[in-house]
């Protein structure tokens, strides 16, 4: 089966501008989660779906923050505006409706904000 | 809230060592428990989980992890690392019922010395 895929696999923007990250889950999996990595810290949790329905949105860090999953496929995570802080490898990763079911994670897009 | 420490961040091992990884976690109730690792340019990928019954639980390339209930761990180890373990690892934990929202700890960096 095909993996979960993010893009870009990088982006480098400037303080200020937007950037939208993309997930594309394992098809059939009803879950997706967004964390994101800020170098040498914990994998930190921002968001979970269940569907197209935000389950749980307790680690979004503010409103510069935006999480979709239109039609409860793919997802977008858009950074508007952007700021130092936000540069770190954000991670999808999707499971199965089974609780039992592990993550599956794509690589990551590595954000960089100058 | 939950949280997952990981005490060892930086380990260097020669081959043929023997190998244990600390996690511990914080929550009340019950729960999942989980290793991650991410080889060098990968993604993270489940190395072994438990979910109930035998608390010794063995994963993939000879990995085994011991969840102890009453220190609320769930170490890692392996008797003899190869060259090929050199990778990231992440404990993880979620909460057996509710909104499963993952926790990583911070990651511990292994490096085996051929």
């Amino acid at each position: 089966e095909a993996g979960v895929t993010q893009f870009p696999s990088h982006s480098v923007i400037e303080k200020g501008q937007t950037v939208t990250l993309r997930c594309d889950p394992i098809s059939g999996h009803d879950n997706l989660y967004w964390y994101r990595r800020v170098m040498g810290k914990e994998i930190k949790f921002l968001l979970h779906f269940v569907k197209e329905s935000k389950q749980d949105e307790s680690g979004m860090p503010n409103n510069r923050f935006l999480a979709e999953r239109t039609g409860g496929t793919y997802s977008t995570l858009k950074v508007q505006p952007a700021e130092l802080e936000d540069s770190g490898v954000y991670f999808c990763a999707s499971r199965l409706g089974n609780n039992n079911s592990p993550l599956h994670f794509g690589n990551g897009t590595r954000l960089t904000v100058t | 809230a939950q949280s997952v420490s990981q005490h060892n961040h930086h380990v260097i091992l020669s081959e043929a060592a023997s190998l244990e990884l600390g996690c511990n976690y914080s929550y009340g109730g019950t729960v999942n428990l989980f290793w991650y690792v991410q080889y060098p340019g990968q993604h993270l990928q489940l190395l072994l989980k438990y979910f109930s019954g035998d608390p010794l639980v063995k994963g993939i390339k000879g990995f085994e992890a011991e969840f102890i209930k009453s220190k609320f761990s769930f170490n890692l180890r392996k008797p003899s690392v190869q060259w090929s373990d050199t990778a990231e690892y992440f404990c993880a934990v979620n909460a057996a019922s509710g909104t499963y929202k993952y926790i990583f700890g911070t990651g511990t960096r292994l490096k085996v010395l051929a």
